[in-house]
């Protein structure tokens, strides 16, 4: 059984770019979320989609955006990017919303320069 | 407001000793708690839960122990390997009505041989 997919593994932007990250669920998984870990604040929740609806959102600003397709897959968006978005944005899946089981793809290492 | 703290950072331990991992909550709606290990690169790897109702959950050399009263919980690795040694994270959730979950900054745990 596959595991969480997220693609790409590294990404380099420039500030004031947009980046878009995507991430596939284990497959019969419909519940998506989104983190981002950075040395300092460890695991941050960023938000969380079910049924192509986002349920929760944690605080960040709002050039933090994402989405849920009907195949369960999720992207996730940082527009006008900046140097503090540089982190690792991790996805996770659970069958449903409950934060009981969430399984971790390997992330996305974003550098913005 | 840190709602899920490890308050050490790192942890020593000899190979085939024990290691044990802290962790302090605050809110007392939390009703599940999650111990994930992360090598660098990579995704949390989920390691073993725990629901409130429980004080003692174990599986193979892990075992979490919860002291609600305390809001406290640990992680004991009977007997340490070097294959241990990783970022361990302590997280928390409220099931169904959030979802998402809360970590903890991490604790590094590095098994000598």
């Amino acid at each position: 059984k596959a595991g969480v997919t997220q693609t790409p593994r590294y990404l380099i932007k420039t500030r004031g770019q947009q980046v878009t990250l995507s991430c596939s669920p284990i497959s019969g998984h419909r519940s998506v979320s989104w983190y981002q870990q950075t040395p300092g604040q460890g695991l941050q929740f960023l938000f969380e989609y079910f049924s192509e609806t986002q349920r929760n959102k944690g605080n960040f600003p709002g050039r933090f955006s994402g989405r849920q397709f009907s195949n369960s897959r999720s992207e996730m968006n940082v527009s006008t990017l900046e140097l503090g978005d540089s982190a690792l944005y991790l996805c996770a899946s659970e069958r449903s919303p409950g934060g009981t089981e969430a399984f971790f793809g390997q992330g996305t290492r974003l550098t913005v320069v | 407001d840190q709602q899920v703290k490890q308050n050490s950072p790192s942890l020593s331990v000899q190979e085939g000793r024990i290691s044990i991992l802290n962790c302090d909550y605050t809110n007392s709606m939390f009703d599940y708690f999650l111990w994930y290990k992360k090598y660098p690169a990579e995704g949390p790897t989920f390691l073993i839960s725990i629901s409130s109702i429980k004080d003692k959950n174990e599986d193979g050399r892990f075992t979490v122990f919860l002291n609600k009263s305390a809001k406290h919980l640990s992680l004991h690795i009977v007997p340490s390997q070097p294959g241990d040694s990783a970022v361990y994270f302590c997280a928390a959730s409220v099931r169904g009505s959030q979802g998402n979950l809360i970590f903890g900054k991490g604790t590094k745990l590095s098994v000598k041989p």
